[in-house]
């Protein structure tokens, strides 16, 4: 049972564009939706999370949409460049025991900008 | 500047010997760390979890026996892969929580098992 789903698998967006990755959780349980990005051979990095009491929340050039009702959550990244270039997964967190969040991840998007 | 890392990034081996995986947080301590499993071109697969001063739990499916954990201190822990064949070639990624939510992960440990 995949409780993220992501999509699409792939994205291409000329520079300058608007990246859009949209993600499903499953679980009611989920109370914490962070997004991140990861370069060839490397671990993922942090770019953005949200709590779901929140609808939006915005870093920058990063954009995440958060709807309770339908279980969706998405990232928009605005004014694309090459650099942005990654796999992204957006993952959903709940608590483990009481103490830290355990993150279940989507499948991963990659992105490609074009110049 | 990094705030995990792991140790080494490379490995190859040869079939039934083991090798072990170190993950530390460099400017904070955790009671917890996180193993993932990753194969190329797909998700992060949680494996287990790390435990300073007692046992790590493992995911349904994960074999403890074949994947041991110590969390030695309160900014290390490793993953041993014993008895590795084949199909445990892998791309091997800890991370740390620096605050209840937050995760940082390590760059990664690419293993071969020839």
């Amino acid at each position: 049972q995949q409780q993220v789903k992501q999509s699409p698998q792939s994205l291409i967006v000329q520079k300058g564009g608007i990246s859009i990755i949209n993600c499903a959780y499953e679980n009611t349980a989920f109370d914490y939706f962070p997004w991140y990005q990861q370069f060839p051979g490397k671990g993922p990095a942090l770019l953005i999370a949200i709590r779901p009491d929140v609808s939006e929340k915005k870093e920058g050039r990063f954009t995440i949409s958060f709807n309770k009702s339908a279980k969706q959550f998405s990232l928009h990244i605005m004014d694309s460049q090459p650099g942005d270039s990654a796999t992204y997964f957006c993952a959903a967190g709940k608590r483990s025991g009481g103490s830290n969040y355990k993150l279940t991840f989507g499948k991963g998007t990659l992105l490609t900008v074009n110049p | 500047g990094a705030v995990v890392s792991q140790h080494p990034s490379w490995v190859i081996c040869k079939s039934g010997t083991s090798v072990k995986i170190e993950c530390r947080s460099l400017d904070f301590q955790a009671t917890t760390m996180f193993w993932y499993r990753q194969f190329p071109k797909q998700s992060l697969m949680l494996m287990a979890t790390s435990n300073e001063g007692s046992k790590a739990t493992y995911e349904q499916g994960v074999e403890k026996d074949k994947f041991l954990i110590n969390h030695a201190s309160l900014t290390l822990s490793t993953l041993t892969v014993t008895s590795a064949h084949p199909e445990d070639s892998s791309f091997y990624i800890c991370s740390a929580p620096r605050t209840l939510e937050t995760q940082y992960f390590g760059p990664g440990t690419r293993l071969l098992v020839l």
